[in-house]
């Protein structure tokens, strides 16, 4: 079993839907928590971190459920540019970070 | 964007030869990580380092050495490259490790071993 599992999707939506994202994560002393986003053939960048009281970023909010060891990402009113492959990023501590394989999005017209 | 360059940026080789991965940053961060990205893996840490002369195994590290001479400079050595090392490398740097900080990702080096 993988350390940090996502849906892959792809997810197809229109513009201006709402569309989640869900990730698990198998270590329980895991320590922080982070969605970023990738482009096509680019580097990842960081979206934004995930606190146990959620937390939201304009159209996007994230959410953590230490309990379940689970974590969201809600993006609203999507736009084109929202197109994007979405990385679940689970810090177990000691520099070591682990990545899930990533959700693929694409908002269409 | 953050300061780093990684060279060369695309790569074709031959089986068992050598290959250097080069990462520079210009952000003087201490910690510097190699990733590599495979399709349906996310990213996995090769090696990482913590300051010149300190570097720490990553969760995929075999095969793979690495050297911090300067702080600015991380290169990644494949002593003698195989097919499975086909991927895309990533190099990152963080300014005091990843607990609660930013890590920033370079452009990333295609390498192709046939």
């Amino acid at each position: 079993r993988k350390e940090v599992e996502q849906d892959p999707g792809p997810f197809n939506v229109p513009e201006g839907a709402t569309v989640a994202f869900n990730c698990t994560y198998s270590n329980s002393a895991s320590q922080s928590f982070f969605w970023y986003r990738q482009d096509c053939r680019k580097e990842p960048k960081l979206l934004m971190s995930v606190y146990s009281s959620g937390n939201e970023d304009g159209r996007f909010t994230a959410q953590l459920n230490r309990a379940s060891q689970y974590i969201s990402l809600l993006i609203r009113d999507s736009k084109l540019s929202d197109s994007a492959t979405y990385l679940c990023v689970v810090n177990k501590g000691n520099n070591d970070m682990r990545f899930g394989a990533g959700t693929r999005l694409t908002v269409k017209p | 964007d953050a300061g780093i360059t990684q060279s060369p940026r695309h790569k074709v080789t031959e089986t068992g030869t050598p290959v250097t991965l080069r990462c520079h940053q210009t952000e003087n961060h201490r910690y510097m990580y190699w990733y590599r990205q495979d399709p349906g893996h996310g990213l996995r840490l090769i090696h990482y380092s913590y300051g010149v002369k300190d570097t720490d195994k990553g969760e995929v590290s075999d095969g793979y050495s690495v050297s911090r001479s300067k702080t600015e400079d991380f290169l990644l050595t494949l002593e003698s490259a195989t097919s499975s090392q086909t991927s895309v490398y990533f190099c990152a740097i963080s300014e005091s490790g990843t607990a609660g900080n930013t890590i920033y990702f370079g452009e990333g080096s295609w390498l192709t071993v046939v």
